[in-house]
């Protein structure tokens, strides 16, 4: 069972700011660990789309962006599009299990 | 550009092990700054991480799964390898063999996924 919790679903209309959370515990985001992001298209290979908190890596659009606060995390769609529609997992390491866990997902729908 | 495979059975018998071997291309897996690593997808689930391991065979792995799991590195053919043992449908998946960027810990590049499926 995932340690990360994120909303099942999250929806805006084309141009919209979507804003998808991710929320931990003191034994992995709360404890500064960092979080990252991977986009899923369905039928494809997950792409990692932030990493570091709040980094992109090259060809990840700008609209894109993460931050990190407390024992939780978000991940900002500015000016979602059509081709946003996916799943997101946030991603971190957890001190009590060592090892590294995954947010439930969250399917964005435009 | 790296370029990473997954290869091994579709089909495994229950109580059986699952063996996939994961190649790398376009670049060493002794690279001193990555480890490699499994992820897991169940049809229609989420991601879960398996392990990873290092170039030296140290490896470290999911406490749910780390009594059924071994993860070894073959330097000389650039592969590393999966195994899971005593496999039951609850590990029909699909497996992607992913590099794990460690100290900051994510997944940057990742295999295209091969589904394996537990069944008589």
């Amino acid at each position: 069972q995932s340690v990360l919790t994120q909303p099942p679903s999250v929806s805006g209309a084309p141009g919209q700011r979507v804003i998808l959370s991710c929320s931990g515990s003191s034994s992995n985001i709360g404890t500064g660990n960092d979080v990252h992001w991977y986009q899923q298209v369905p039928g494809t290979v997950p792409k990692l789309l932030i990493y570091g908190n709040n980094n992109r890596p090259s060809g990840v659009p700008d609209r894109f962006s993460g931050s990190r606060s407390g024992t939780s995390a978000s991940l900002a769609i500015t000016g979602v599009q059509a081709e946003d529609e996916a799943d997101y997992y946030c991603q971190s390491y957890d001190n009590n299990l060592s090892g590294y866990v995954f947010g439930t997902g969250t399917k964005v729908t435009v | 550009q790296l370029h990473l495979q997954e290869s091994g059975p579709g089909l495994v018998k229950p109580s059986g092990t699952l063996s996939l071997t994961c190649s790398v291309s376009g670049g060493s897996i002794t690279s001193s700054s990555y480890y490699w690593g499994w992820i897991r997808q169940p049809p229609g689930k989420g991601l879960e991480w398996i392990g990873s391991t290092y170039y030296s065979g140290y490896t470290y792995f999911n406490p749910s799964l780390k009594t059924r799991v071994a993860i070894s590195v073959d330097t000389s053919k650039n592969q590393f390898s999966l195994k899971l043992n005593s496999v039951t449908a609850a590990d029909t998946a699909v497996y992607y063999c992913v590099r794990d960027v460690t100290v900051t810990g994510y997944f940057d590049y990742w295999g295209r996924g091969t589904l394996v499926t537990v069944s008589s």
